[in-house]
């Protein structure tokens, strides 16, 4: 099947640093991506829609100047986490859909952010 | 616009019985669901999905969940349950622009 990577898994960072964190799809192009967060005991939660070439579709309430993504190729999304405060501690995962037509997202290991 | 609802946020079951896991749908335009299984710390994992072709749909380890329309449900379920069954299962709702709507979880606990 299709797979989906993700890196870095976990990362601890200082409040007030950028974080980024890279969304592959190894075997597979992938023309759109999506990003998601997740809180302690709680769903998953859509970030934002990355559409390779184009700018990313945020869903509304999240800070698209906070949480820059990036999607240069059809195997590579970045979500990068600007100055990142506690409250954004979360899990983030990314999923990948095949090129049009393909109804199925491919989800991500998922990357644990903690900020101090 | 596009919802589920799980009902119950953990369900208990005994090892070796009946797995029965609720969702309940809404959506403008012919669904398409999904159960995913996430483990601790991990991402998620399709289960199963239904596409508009059967209405039983049978997944991996030994899961099927049935598509009843007039229902609006799209309920999981496992004969018997087994203990590395225990995990968190989300069931999901794709509608207008390929977006995926989660339901808030159910955490499946297995008694031995």
């Amino acid at each position: 099947g299709a797979v989906v990577s993700q890196h870095p898994s976990r990362v601890i960072c200082k409040s007030g640093t950028s974080v980024k964190i890279e969304c592959r799809s190894l075997d597979f192009q992938a023309t759109t991506m999506f990003w998601y967060r997740q809180f302690p005991k709680q769903s998953l939660m859509l970030m934002a829609t990355s559409n390779e070439g184009s700018k990313a579709t945020y869903e509304q309430g999240v800070e698209k100047d906070k949480f820059l993504i990036n999607h240069a190729s059809l195997t590579l999304s970045t979500l990068t986490v600007t100055s990142a405060h506690p409250e954004d501690s979360s899990f983030y995962i990314c999923s990948a859909r095949l090129l049009a037509g393909v109804n199925e997202q491919f989800f991500g290991p998922g990357t644990r952010l903690t900020v101090l | 616009a596009q919802s589920v609802t799980q009902l119950g946020s953990h369900v208990s079951v005994s090892e070796g019985a009946l797995v029965l896991l609720r969702c309940n749908y809404s959506s403008s335009v012919p669904p398409y669901l999904f159960w995913y299984v996430q483990y601790p710390n991990q991402g998620l994992q399709l289960l199963l999905k239904y596409t508009s072709a059967a209405t039983l749909v049978k997944g991996i380890n030994g899961f099927e969940a049935e598509f009843k329309k007039s229902e609006t449900s799209f309920h999981l379920t496992k004969p018997s349950a087994h203990m590395s069954d225990a995990a968190e299962y989300f069931c999901a709702v794709r509608g207008y622009y390929q977006k995926v709507t989660f339901g808030t979880g159910t955490k499946l606990q297995v008694i031995p």
